[in-house]
């Protein structure tokens, strides 16, 4: 069965440096998301992106957050200059169509020292 | 605005007793309701959704729109059975993002 893969699966940066979760959404699929989970806490949503654009971005997707499909496979969420509140576990997700179910990757936990 | 509301942290039952996850939501429209469901280390599995009415793992759940919930329930839980479950609601509309609980951990003891 297709699955949403990420990577890697644990980045550790320096406060302040630029970081880049890639993940790699099944391949048919054309809704794809961001979501991070902090320790503790409930998952919670970042970025939806269609048709090469954001279709909607939470209160916590600032500007020091960026996605971008570079290619016909990868889909990336760049940090720009990251802080130590953004350690977390990010998610990647994606869907073929609107009324189908989301699948996830395994995560990637960014710590930030 | 929407929310999700999973009241309890953790639930724990004896092997062959009945379980029911909790989870009620807040939205104006009409949502759609997902269990998904995290065993020990693995990704976030979808288990539930409230359109296909089917039972998976002997889990069943119903939309109670009169009262907002969209509880968990198996009349016989099982070992296998322990893991983290989130319900989450996708509102009708945007690019239908999740919204998330706060999750519930299982545990079933034997």
């Amino acid at each position: 069965e297709p699955e949403v893969t990420q990577t890697p699966s644990h980045q550790v940066t320096q406060m302040g440096q630029e970081v880049i979760l890639r993940c790699v959404p099944i391949s048919n699929h054309l809704y794809f998301y961001w979501y991070r989970q902090i320790l503790g806490q409930k998952v919670e949503f970042l970025v939806s992106f269609y048709n090469n654009e954001i279709s909607e971005k939470s209160e916590i997707f600032d500007d020091q957050f960026s996605v971008e499909r570079p290619d016909g496979s990868n889909f990336t969420l760049k940090i720009r200059s990251t802080k130590l509140e953004d350690s977390a576990m990010y998610f990647c997700a994606s869907r073929y169509e609107i009324g189908q179910p989301q699948h996830f990757g395994d995560g990637t936990r960014l710590s930030i020292l | 605005a929407q929310r999700v509301t999973q009241p309890e942290k953790l639930l724990s039952v004896f092997k062959g007793a009945p379980v029911e996850l909790k989870c009620n939501y807040s939205y104006s429209g009409s949502p759609e309701l997902f269990w998904y469901v995290q065993y020990s280390r693995q990704r976030l599995q979808l288990l539930l959704r409230h359109i296909s009415r089917e039972s998976i793992k002997g889990f069943t759940a119903d939309l109670n729109k009169g009262e907002t919930s969209f509880h968990l329930k198996k009349p016989f839980a099982q070992e296998e059975d322990s893991a983290m479950y989130y319900c989450a609601l996708s509102p009708q509309e945007y690019g239908n993002k999740l919204v998330f609980g706060a999750g519930t951990i299982l545990r079933v003891k034997s």
